[in-house]
């Protein structure tokens, strides 16, 4: 089974701030998948990664395939990123592992 | 981008009665659906993965006689709760990856929010 912590748990930032979450696995994946969750509940996918790095707007994922460690960062962060975001790893596509998020709080 | 439908969004039922959910893939074709579980300020747990034509395949823990899934077409899969108790509350919600001309990416419904009274 492969363990996925992510840290940090909670985040608070002032509005325009830099934002890094970290996401680690323990076991080889297929893929790793950036996933934001707002308040009602829906789920939207903002990467997936086999390698390297991905750029979409102010977001950022990068993962290191070697360390099993990929990060999220926010440029210029703004009240409306604030969701909670979580890590998934998976296997050939089909067995999902799910860290316990990052909930994060953008004050203007 | 691709986009999956759940309905309904949000259900309230008896305690003992069956509760439906479908989740629909809108604009392309998927083979496989999974369908996940969260609890309050918990992450998601996977229940099972769906596969077209084919019996679902449940996590361990997860009561296939207790939930039920089918997925009878590219672009359909439903979850049935079968005999709710309040304990089966929860938030429920499905993905869908493309099945052909797809990198593999997830795309997830809006949720469902199961009360059991």
């Amino acid at each position: 089974k492969n363990e996925v912590e992510q840290s940090p748990q909670n985040l608070t930032a002032q509005e325009g701030e830099f934002i890094t979450i970290n996401c680690s696995y323990s076991v080889g994946i297929s893929a790793l998948h950036w996933l934001q969750q707002h308040p009602g509940g829906g789920i939207v996918s903002l990467f997936m990664l086999s390698s390297g790095k991905k750029k979409h707007g102010r977001l950022i994922a990068t993962i290191n395939i070697q360390e099993k460690h990929s990060s999220l960062h926010i440029t210029a962060s703004h009240p409306r990123d604030s969701a909670v975001y979580i890590c998934a790893v998976s296997y050939n596509f089909n067995k999902f592992y799910f860290g316990s998020g990052t909930k994060l709080n953008v004050k203007p | 981008g691709a986009v999956v439908s759940q309905h309904p969004s949000w259900v309230i039922c008896k305690s003992g009665t069956s509760v439906k959910i479908e989740c629909r893939s809108l604009d392309f074709q998927a083979t496989t659906m999974f369908w996940y579980r969260q609890f309050p300020k918990q992450s998601l747990m996977l229940m099972a993965t769906s596969n077209e034509g084919s019996k679902a395949t449940y996590e361990q823990g997860v009561e296939k006689d207790k939930f039920l899934i089918n997925h009878a077409s590219l672009t359909l899969s439903t979850l049935t709760v079968t005999s709710a108790h309040p304990e089966d509350s929860s938030f429920y919600i499905c993905s869908a990856r493309r099945t052909q001309g797809g990198t593999g990416e997830l795309f997830f419904g809006e949720g469902s929010r199961l009360t059991v009274l």
